[in-house]
């Protein structure tokens, strides 16, 4: 079964440093987006991103964060100098095409555990 | 603007009880409604969902959730939870009108006891 993998499952980083998380979606999926998850919070939408540009983003994606999708496979989020608080799960997820049933679910990868020293 | 609110942080049961994890929503506008489970160690996957039609709709492994829309609510349940169940169970909404993030409840942890 197709499955969103991501690298590396922990970083560990001092603050200040640059971190680049990487996600390969599903092949055939059109939809990506990226999730983090504070220790003890809710899951929180960062941003989304379709034909190769971001579709929405939300207040907490200010300009330390990027997106790109560097070749046909790979789906990136870095940021450029970390900040204690960036520390957080980061989940990666992808989407099939709106209007079928199957464009409504969102596939998650197993998550990168991000810690800023 | 989405919200959800899981009104129980954790849920402790014992095995082959019956148990209701409690979903609640606000919204403007339309919306598609997600229950996601996060097992120990692994990422989120989607356990069901709802879109349109029937209110009720059920998974492949014996969970099931009513979207009521007059109570704005969408609760997970099943007449009979196993070791297996053991997980985070997240509720997510997401707007019916264009916007495509999800917006996800705090989480509920269910323990299982022999």
């Amino acid at each position: 079964e197709p499955e969103v993998t991501q690298t590396p499952s922990h970083q560990v980083t001092q603050m200040g440093q640059e971190v680049i998380l990487r996600c390969v979606p599903i092949s055939n999926h059109l939809y990506f987006y990226w999730y983090r998850q504070i220790l003890g919070q809710k899951v929180e939408f960062l941003v989304s991103f379709y034909n190769n540009e971001i579709s929405e983003k939300s207040e907490i994606f200010d300009d330390q964060f990027s997106v790109e999708r560097p070749d046909g496979s790979n789906f990136t989020l870095k940021i450029r100098s970390t900040k204690l608080e960036d520390s957080a799960m980061y989940f990666c997820a992808s989407s099939g095409p709106m209007g079928t049933s199957g464009g409504h679910e969102q596939f998650f990868g197993p998550g990168t555990r991000l810690t800023v020293l | 603007a989405q919200s959800v609110t899981q009104l129980d942080s954790q849920v402790p049961v014992f095995e082959e009880a019956p148990v209701e994890l409690r979903c609640n929503y606000s919204s403007s506008v339309s919306v598609y409604l997600f229950w996601y489970v996060q097992y120990p160690n692994q990422g989120l996957q989607l356990l069901l969902k709802y879109l349109s039609g029937s209110t009720l709709v059920e998974s492949i492994n014996g969970f099931e959730a009513e979207f009521n829309k007059s109570q704005t609510s969408f609760h997970l349940r099943t007449p009979s939870v196993h070791i297996r169940d053991t997980a985070e169970y997240f509720c997510a909404v997401r707007s019916g009108m264009g916007a495509q993030k999800l917006v996800f409840g705090q989480g509920t942890r269910l323990t299982i006891n022999p």
